[in-house]
């Protein structure tokens, strides 16, 4: 079946270098992504989205890019801090509501 | 506090018994959501609602889950016989008809002994 997906499922950063977290997806009719933060006991937490008809877009210190070439997406971090500490998610949107997620990326940051 | 919100954030039920989640979304949301998540896993999707009606429910969703939205605004996921494999976190999310963009609560963390 055709699903999004994380390449690792954890990251180690030292504080105040850049991140990227990598994401794999299937489905090539998707037009739509987005990528969640989840802290411990927290639902998940909107960070920054891209439509299929952009490669780039920037946020405030992170960075999504999208190649729809080779189905992938990554979100780069810029500066982590150790309130960055999370698990990531990206996820897709199919059917105009419905969003299809990864299995998470966990991000440490070290002191 | 305009965010999603849910109730409880904890329930802890013996097996068998039945279980009620509300979920209140952003006031000017008219999509609502129902997603349940598993530990080390990311969301599944449960069910959506577009206003009061009930669009699309997922396999995941047996029998004994029925959710409802009866005045568009509130919703509530309700259990009936849990059972342990129901153990999880359910999540709530909005979002407006033109904005796909959905905002999650913080959840319900369901535990069944």
């Amino acid at each position: 079946g055709e699903s999004v997906g994380l390449h690792l499922p954890t990251l180690s950063v030292q504080e105040g270098d850049n991140s990227i977290i990598n994401c794999a997806y299937s489905n090539s009719a998707s037009d739509y992504f987005i990528w969640y933060k989840q802290e411990s006991g927290k639902g998940p937490q909107f960070i920054i989205d891209i439509r299929s008809n952009m490669d780039k877009r920037q946020g405030q210190r992170v960075t999504v890019l999208l190649n729809k070439t080779v189905k992938h997406l990554s979100l780069q971090i810029a500066a982590t801090q150790p309130g960055d500490s999370a698990v990531y998610f990206c996820a897709e949107n199919t059917n105009d509501y419905k969003l299809s997620f990864g299995a998470g990326t966990t991000v440490t940051v070290r002191a | 506090d305009t965010g999603v919100s849910q109730d409880p954030r904890h329930k802890i039920t013996k097996r068998g018994q039945n279980v009620t989640f509300r979920c209140d979304p952003i006031s000017e949301h008219n999509r609502l959501y129902w997603y349940r998540q598993t530990l080390g896993q990311g969301p599944e999707f449960l069910t959506y609602f577009q206003n009061e009606a009930q669009l699309e429910k997922s396999r995941l969703l047996s029998d004994r889950f029925s959710a409802e939205r009866p005045k568009g605004s509130f919703s509530t996921l309700e259990i009936q016989r849990t059972e342990q494999g129901d153990s999880a976190m359910y999540l709530c999310a909005s979002s407006t008809e033109t904005n796909t963009e959905a905002f999650f609560g913080q959840g319900t963390r369901l535990t069944v002994v």
